[in-house]
């Protein structure tokens, strides 16, 4: 069974850089034909698809943030990253990490950051 | 990308089916049949729900079930329970960004 499980601070400055990692168990990360995804969900509103890599490295960004975001991999580690930087009070969020297949079946737990100063 | 677009709320009382609709555009829901659907309850990652328009993961109740027609997806929930009242979420692959985007969310109330 894959579990995912997000860590990383849950305050961050404004214009700082937001820093997550998502690590998996029970399955390699460069096993099978996976993309590996963040989504991030504000208190009280709807989903956000933020981008997502492949195990070869390759990364698709969602077109509203990619300026912002860098995902990144660490095989070795099973794990995968997120980088938000410039980050503002409209960044604080619930920030999930999820195994995607064109549709996402394994999801982690979440992790709130909230950006304040 | 913009969101695709889902009712902001549905009901329906125990026993009888709702369907919740995804509006999108030829460059995701109708162009790709990667439509994905996601329940979600207050507190709780998202479930997912179906993938590819239809499938159904292992586990999920067969009162589940998706549907497409051109640019819109469908979610019947059959036999309504106390239970299937949370927020869902559609989800397709976009060719906009080579990546994914999703629905605003639709509440369901069972009354």
């Amino acid at each position: 069974q894959v579990q995912l499980q997000e860590s990383g601070p849950g305050l961050v400055k404004p214009s700082q850089t937001l820093s997550l990692t998502c690590t998996v168990s029970g399955g390699s990360i460069s096993s099978g034909s996976y993309y590996w995804s963040w989504i991030r969900q504000p208190a009280g509103k709807g989903l956000e698809w933020i981008g997502r890599i492949y195990t070869s490295g390759s990364t698709n960004y969602n077109p509203s943030l990619k300026s912002r975001v860098t995902i990144s991999v660490d095989t070795s580690k099973n794990q995968f990253s997120l980088k938000l930087s410039s980050v503002t009070a409209a960044d604080t969020a619930v920030y999930y990490c999820a195994r995607d297949y064109m549709a996402f079946d394994y999801w982690g737990q979440g992790t709130l950051v909230t950006v304040s100063s | 990308q913009s969101a695709l677009t889902q009712p902001a709320s549905v009901s329906g009382s125990p026993g009888q089916s709702i369907t919740i609709s995804c509006t999108g555009t030829s460059s995701d829901v109708g162009g790709y049949n990667y439509v994905s659907w996601y329940q979600q309850h207050p507190g709780k990652a998202p479930k997912l729900m179906i993938y590819e328009v239809s499938n159904r993961p292992s586990g999920v109740s067969n009162r589940f079930s998706g549907s497409k027609s051109g640019n819109t997806a469908s979610l019947t929930i059959s036999g309504l329970q106390a239970e299937d009242e949370a927020d869902y979420y559609c989800s397709s692959y976009t060719s906009s960004s080579l990546g994914m985007v999703f629905g605003g969310g639709t509440k369901l109330t069972v009354l």
